[in-house]
């Protein structure tokens, strides 16, 4: 069975900060990896997908996201937080043939300190 | 365009009862996917609808149904609402058998009390 695991349920960081939100996945072939954000009472927004080619992905607000076969995880990364970046996080995977159903982890909430 | 939309934004309902939410897809797209996030988790796949069928289904109880009109407008239905299915329902669109991801509705806040 598929499944995707984000290990940090809250991460706080300082504004201007580096960030990196973690995410593993478990699927026997290589999946199509997607991040979203959320904001309370909100729906999804996409970040950023990865389906093949180059393991760096660039995505939107300035996120970026590498995904390591190795080690089954595709981390999503911004160089400087910014205050409107708290929320929650999602990462997610597609295995690809199964028309867009998407299996989600369970999320990372995200607080920016001033 | 409108994206995609959902209605109503939030809906309070009592134990037993039936409910009934409605999507309606961004413009062009024929493919719409629900997923019910209940407090503090992901959003976990209800079912997908492609040409007026269920395309494929997650591991939902037949309480949960749906339905796909000829405008690929669509309509998730519980019935005999249980408290554990207070959650906010999401629905997707996309075009075809293509990536089903891209464009999420705000969601319906639904409360079963």
């Amino acid at each position: 069975a598929q499944s995707v695991t984000q290990p940090d349920i809250h991460i706080t960081v300082s504004e201007g900060a580096s960030l990196e939100l973690r995410c593993n996945y478990s699927y026997g072939a290589t999946p199509y990896l997607f991040w979203y954000v959320q904001s309370p009472g909100q729906g999804l927004q996409l970040l950023l997908k990865y389906f093949s080619g180059d393991t760096l992905v660039q995505g939107i607000k300035g996120f970026e996201a590498e995904f390591k076969r190795s080690q089954s995880s595709f981390n999503l990364r911004k160089p400087s937080v910014h205050w409107s970046d708290a929320a929650e996080y999602f990462c997610a995977m597609d295995g690809g043939t199964s028309y867009g159903k998407l299996t989600f982890g369970q999320g990372t909430i995200l607080t920016v300190h001033p | 365009d409108a994206g995609v939309t959902q209605s109503p934004t939030h809906l309070i309902k009592t134990r037993g009862q039936q409910v009934t939410l409605r999507c309606s897809p961004k413009s062009g797209h024929d493919t719409v996917s629900w997923y019910q996030q209940a407090l503090g988790q992901g959003p976990q796949f209800i079912f997908q609808y492609y040409e007026e069928e269920e395309r494929q289904r997650g591991n939902f109880p037949d309480r949960f149904s749906g339905h796909q009109f000829p405008n690929y407008s669509s309509e998730l239905n519980v019935n005999a609402l249980l408290l554990g299915d207070s959650a906010l329902y999401l629905c997707a669109s996309s075009p075809g058998q293509g990536f089903g991801g891209e464009y999420f509705g705000a969601g319906t806040r639904l409360s079963v009390l």
